[in-house]
């Protein structure tokens, strides 16, 4: 069966770095495009960042552009998000999804999530 | 950047009709997808593309759309689906974009 697996949450100072992994298994890997979705503390989801099945193209929300940055291991089926120069509205639960889709972005499986809390 | 408007709430009596709608730009070009989300836990991926539902999610749950607004549609409420439901939909930037959501409440 499908699974993904977050990690690496934590709670973080202002403006430190953190690195997510999401640990994909029960297909192949290579076929999918992957998400960042995030959602903070009572608040609804929002888009962070998308990687294509192929690793050609990536795109990032406003808000985390020139900050996050997302890429993929094929070998070890897993995808990453580098968190740089975090601001305390980082604040989130991040979840990774798997997107079927050629044509418009749609999520199928999701991880179960890990908690980012960015805090002094 | 592109935006998708969801009403904040709606309530439905059980065994009645709902519609969740969704406003964007973006949807003149893209399909939306729905989500269900209970508290707690994660998404839930209910329809795609132009009406299609993943496996194990029941055939009460339908989606239209007309030029620039998508719809969700439950047809006999049960109380299971009281959830926050979000739209989602690609731009023409190749981001992605959520509504704000619908909490649904099942009178």
């Amino acid at each position: 069966q499908v699974q993904l697996v977050e990690s690496g949450g934590g709670v973080i100072q202002p403006g430190g770095s953190l690195r997510l992994s999401c640990t994909a298994s029960g297909y192949t890997f290579t076929t999918y495009g992957l998400h960042w979705v995030r959602q903070a503390p009572g608040k609804g989801l929002e888009w962070v960042a998308v990687i294509w099945f192929d690793g050609s193209k990536k795109c990032y929300g406003d808000s985390v552009r020139g900050r996050f940055t997302i890429s993929r291991d094929d070998y070890k089926n897993t995808l990453y998000l580098q968190m740089n120069s975090l601001r305390v509205e980082d604040t989130a639960v991040y979840y990774c999804a798997r997107d079927p889709s050629s044509t418009s972005y749609h999520f199928d499986y999701w991880g179960q999530g890990t908690l980012v809390t960015v805090s002094s | 950047s592109s935006e998708l408007t969801q009403d904040p709430a709606v309530s439905v009596a059980l065994g009645q009709t709902v519609r969740i709608t969704c406003q964007g730009d973006s949807l003149r070009s893209y399909y939306a997808s729905w989500y269900q989300q209970r508290p707690g836990q994660a998404p839930v991926l209910v329809i795609y593309d132009k009406n299609y539902r993943p496996s194990g999610i029941p055939d009460r749950f339908s989606a239209s759309s007309s030029g620039n607004t998508a719809y969700l549609t439950i047809t006999g409420a049960q109380a299971e689906d009281e959830a926050d439901y979000y739209c989602h939909s690609r731009d023409t930037s190749d981001k992605g974009v959520f509504g704000g959501g619908t909490k649904l409440t099942v009178l």
